[in-house]
């Protein structure tokens, strides 16, 4: 069954320092997206892409932030110059389309500490 | 904005229980509810959702959850819990037009033998 796949599964970097997050969706789906979650809080949405492009994003996504679809297969995202409060689990989604009618199929995350 | 509350965070149920995981939402209008869980180590996976209709909606792995409009809820039920639901499950609501879902902080299950 195809599913989402993230590396590194668990990262470490220094205050300051950039850090880029690969997410490979499933093939054939066309939304993709970043979620964010705090050790102990609530999973938070952080952007949609779509094209090429973001479609939506939330207060979170500050520029220091971006995302890329480098090639066919990758969706990466990108924190510029980590802060501590970065620290968190990040989860890519994926869908065949927007809506809720279409599933987000989510992958296993990536553990990113921050010190 | 739509928002979430799990008042549980963590449940403990015997092996064989009934289950039931609460889940209130805010949100104005007709909301689109979700229910995930996340086993150790493992992606959100989609347990059942509730978008119009039958307000009773039956999901995977035996899992079943009630949309009262009246109490702005969606609970989680599952008659039968088994060693393997133990994980942590997340409430979601999502707007109408557009792909913002929130979720809730989570209930840790934990299930005795």
């Amino acid at each position: 069954e195809p599913e989402v796949t993230q590396t590194p599964s668990h990262q470490v970097t220094q205050m300051g320092q950039e850090v880029i997050l690969r997410c490979v969706p499933i093939s054939n789906h066309l939304y993709f997206y970043w979620y964010r979650q705090i050790l102990g809080q609530k999973v938070e949405f952080l952007v949609s892409f779509y094209n090429n492009e973001i479609s939506e994003k939330s207060e979170i996504f500050d520029d220091q932030f971006s995302v890329e679809r480098p090639d066919g297969s990758n969706f990466t995202l990108k924190i510029r110059s980590t802060k501590l409060e970065d620290s968190a689990m990040y989860f890519c989604a994926s869908s065949v389309d927007r809506g809720y009618y279409n599933e987000q199929f989510f992958g296993p995350g990536t553990r990113l500490t921050v010190l | 904005a739509q928002s979430v509350t799990q008042p549980d965070i963590h449940i403990t149920v015997s092996e064989g229980a009934s289950l039931e995981l609460r889940c209130n939402y805010s949100y104005g209008a007709t909301p689109y509810l979700f229910w995930y869980v996340q086993s150790p180590g493992q992606g959100l996976q989609l347990l059942l959702k509730y978008f119009s209709g039958d307000t009773l909606v039956q999901g995977i792995k035996g899992f079943e959850a009630e949309f009262k409009r009246s109490q702005s809820s969606f609970n989680l039920r599952k008659p039968s819990v088994h060693w393997s639901d133990a994980a942590e499950y997340f409430c979601a609501v999502g707007g109408s037009n557009n792909n913002d879902m929130r979720f809730g902080a989570g209930t840790r299950l934990t299930v005795k033998p």
